[in-house]
């Protein structure tokens, strides 16, 4: 079975903090993918891998970076955490370059505070 | 911008009862998928459907794919207590695409 851990399942941060997530997928996955969910806006792609040091912005990239120097391991960046930034992050993976069945792990709750 | 909507927001039955989700969506597509979210958790896969494919099943579930009207439905028949979840439509974004479009979800919640 495909497993992708996320490095915290709840993590509460100050105003200001730089901010990395962690996730980590064990099929040799090339696509990996990162998400936040809110209340009523669903989720929404931040930023997604193809490759290992490749990188393409999703729909809303702002205030966001990411790391993929593995090819198992994608990290996201908050450089400068804000309030609004308090969401649940999801990482996702999948293999090849088609738009298959994505492998999301368990999420990180972040609280900005 | 969100590519797939669900309908109805959220849906309320009884055990044994079966449960009818819908998705709509704005441009044309590769692939469609369903997912399920528990409360709090990641997202898991249920089922993709092709544009070319009209109907698939897989188990207690029933997807349909109208691509002429934009629109899927998810079935769920005879449901369960553990079907309370919230449930996912998503869209690529055509040939050649692996992003995936994620609709705002249908809670569902099935009362023992």
């Amino acid at each position: 079975d495909v497993k992708v851990t996320q490095s915290s399942r709840y993590l509460v941060k100050r105003t200001g903090e730089k901010v990395f997530l962690e996730c980590v997928q064990d099929m040799d996955h090339e696509n990996m993918f990162w998400y936040r969910q809110d209340p009523g806006l669903g989720l929404r792609l931040i930023y997604f891998s193809y490759d290992v040091k490749m990188k393409e912005k999703g729909d809303i990239p702002e205030g966001y970076s990411v790391s993929r120097e593995k090819k198992e391991r994608f990290s996201l960046i908050l450089e400068s955490a804000s309030t609004n930034q308090t969401s649940m992050y999801l990482c996702a993976s999948t293999p090849g370059r088609l738009s298959g069945e994505q492998y999301f792990g368990p999420g990180t709750r972040l609280t900005v505070t | 911008s969100q590519q797939g909507e669900e309908d109805p927001q959220a849906l309320s039955i009884q055990e044994g009862e079966n449960a009818t989700m819908n998705c709509s969506y704005k441009t044309s597509i590769n692939n469609l998928q369903w997912y399920r979210q528990n409360s709090g958790r990641g997202l898991v896969h249920l089922i993709l459907i092709r544009s070319n494919e009209r109907e698939k099943h897989s188990g207690r579930l029933r997807v349909t794919l109208d691509t002429s009207k934009k629109s899927s439905s998810l079935l769920i028949t005879a449901s369960r207590a553990a079907d309370t979840a919230s449930y996912f439509c998503a869209t690529d974004k055509g040939a050649g695409s692996y992003q995936l479009t994620f609709g705002k979800g249908t809670k569902l919640s099935v009362i023992p």
